[in-house]
């Protein structure tokens, strides 16, 4: 299994510019989880998926930010207009949820994204 | 609500030294506890995990037991290796049964040669 797929690795953006993250589960997850990692504010969990259908996304930062899960086998995590305050690492990870029963996530190699 | 907290870091050990970081957790019900490493510029991956209460979860070398009377789940090791450098993070399983973990701050080991 190829894992958690994410892309870009890296990204370096001017202020204002669009940009888009991309992540692909693991085949058979049905638990998809957006997390953001800073120095200062650790590793936030933005928002997360059960099934295609967003759960909670309380976590999101502000309207700039949104996430989308088309189909089973792939997210994105949008920010438009991007701030440097957004720099940050952005991680993806999936899971197989069943009721009770919880199963651990497998997190991706990560999008290091740089606002200028 | 549910929370894990973590000793803060950074940990700084000699080559072959005993490793303990703290975790103690609150939450509803009975969660599912997990320890997670990450390596510089590496995503999180599991290191051990246990189900329910007087459970040990163990992997590498690292053992950690789910203590329900005092909330905590501290990870051990006997000998740690520089190899061992990394963040860990404590979590917990959310009591609202949708796959969501909660994690701690995570703590840095720093291991010297």
């Amino acid at each position: 299994d190829a894992g958690v797929i994410q892309s870009p690795r890296h990204e370096v953006t001017e202020m204002g510019q669009e940009v888009t993250l991309r992540c692909k589960p693991i085949s058979g997850h049905n638990s998809l989880f957006w997390y953001r990692q800073t120095m200062m504010r650790g590793l936030e969990l933005l928002i997360y998926f059960n099934n295609n259908v967003p759960i909670d996304d309380s976590g999101m930062p502000e309207d700039r930010f949104s996430a989308k899960m088309p189909n089973a086998s792939f997210s994105t995590l949008k920010i438009q207009p991007s701030e440097p305050r957004d720099s940050a690492v952005y991680f993806c990870a999936s899971s197989k949820h069943r009721d009770r029963v919880y199963n651990e996530q497998f997190f991706g190699p990560g999008t290091r994204l740089t606002v200028l | 609500g549910d929370s894990v907290t973590q000793m803060e870091g950074p940990v700084t050990l000699s080559e072959e030294a005993f490793l303990t970081i703290n975790c103690t957790y609150t939450a509803t019900g009975y969660p599912s506890l997990f320890w997670y490493v990450q390596y510089p510029g590496e995503g999180l991956q599991l290191l051990l995990k246990a189900t329910k209460a007087d459970d040990k979860g163990s992997n590498k070398g690292f053992e950690a037991t789910y203590r329900k009377e005092t909330t905590s789940f501290h990870l051990e090791k006997g000998s740690v290796q520089v190899s061992d450098s990394a963040v860990y993070f404590c979590a917990l399983s959310s009591s609202s049964n949708t796959g969501k973990l909660i994690f701690g701050q995570g703590t840095t080991l720093q291991v010297k040669p």
